[in-house]
């Protein structure tokens, strides 16, 4: 199984600051990277595919970077809307998907 | 518009059973495979189930294989997840979950639509 790390586990930025998020997996997994948003009460949200694409209606402000095991999702100003818990995701051992252990974003 | 809707959570005392459905919506079910995915309370996500389009190869996480069974019904465009010997860590939401399309392509490994989910409690 490819376990895949997470950090910080809580991170506390001010609105309009930049956030940057870190995960990484315990063998390659190419670019077949995820990046998904929780907010409490809510399924998740795809944000981020193939390691730096945006999915449909992502703002422009969030990015992903990062190959093989070490991955990076910015987030360039936060917004109010962005805190929220952030995870990440191989799926280059489809189907066995694993997830990291989320990052929480919180307003400092 | 994409919709996933489950159902069938509930209480249940361990051991016993519960059968979980997806009811798809939006777009040609048939073709595409399908997950089950479930979050613990408090909890991260995990990945439980997948089935490929037509239904011939199924798979599991080692946490539930020989005890909870993913099926499908194209007609109806429904996903199941029957589960058998429930534990109390089995205790979740569970969504289903659909690999993200954009204009050109589909991306297997994805999950870009996700249901509300559905309660499952394990407990006597």
């Amino acid at each position: 199984e490819i376990v895949m790390t997470q950090s910080p586990a809580t991170l506390s930025v001010s609105p309009g600051e930049r956030a940057t998020l870190s995960c990484r997996a315990s063998q390659s997994v190419s670019y077949n990277l995820a990046w998904y948003q929780q907010k409490p009460g809510q399924a998740p949200r795809l944000l981020i595919y193939g390691t730096s694409t945006r999915a449909t209606g992502i703002p422009a402000r969030f990015s992903g970077s990062g190959s093989g095991t070490e991955f990076t999702l910015t987030i360039s100003s936060l917004q109010s809307e962005d805190f929220a818990i952030y995870y990440c995701q191989q799926y280059n051992n489809w189907p066995q998907y694993t997830f990291g252990q989320g990052t929480k974003l919180e307003i400092k | 518009e994409v919709q996933l809707v489950e159902s069938g959570g509930g209480l249940v005392k361990p051991g016993g059973s519960l059968r979980l459905s997806c009811a798809a919506s939006g777009f040609s079910f048939s073709t595409f495979g399908m997950n089950w995915v479930r979050q613990a309370p408090g909890k991260g996500l995990e990945w439980v189930s997948s089935i490929t389009s037509s239904g011939s190869n199924k798979y599991y996480a080692d946490s539930v294989k020989g005890r909870f069974t993913i099926s499908r019904d194209n007609a109806k465009s429904s996903l199941y997840l029957q589960m058998d010997s429930l534990r109390a860590e089995d205790t979740a939401v569970f969504y289903c979950a659909r690999e993200y399309c954009d204009t050109n392509n589909c991306y297997v490994g994805t999950l870009g639509y996700w249901g509300q989910g559905t309660r499952v409690t394990v407990s006597s």
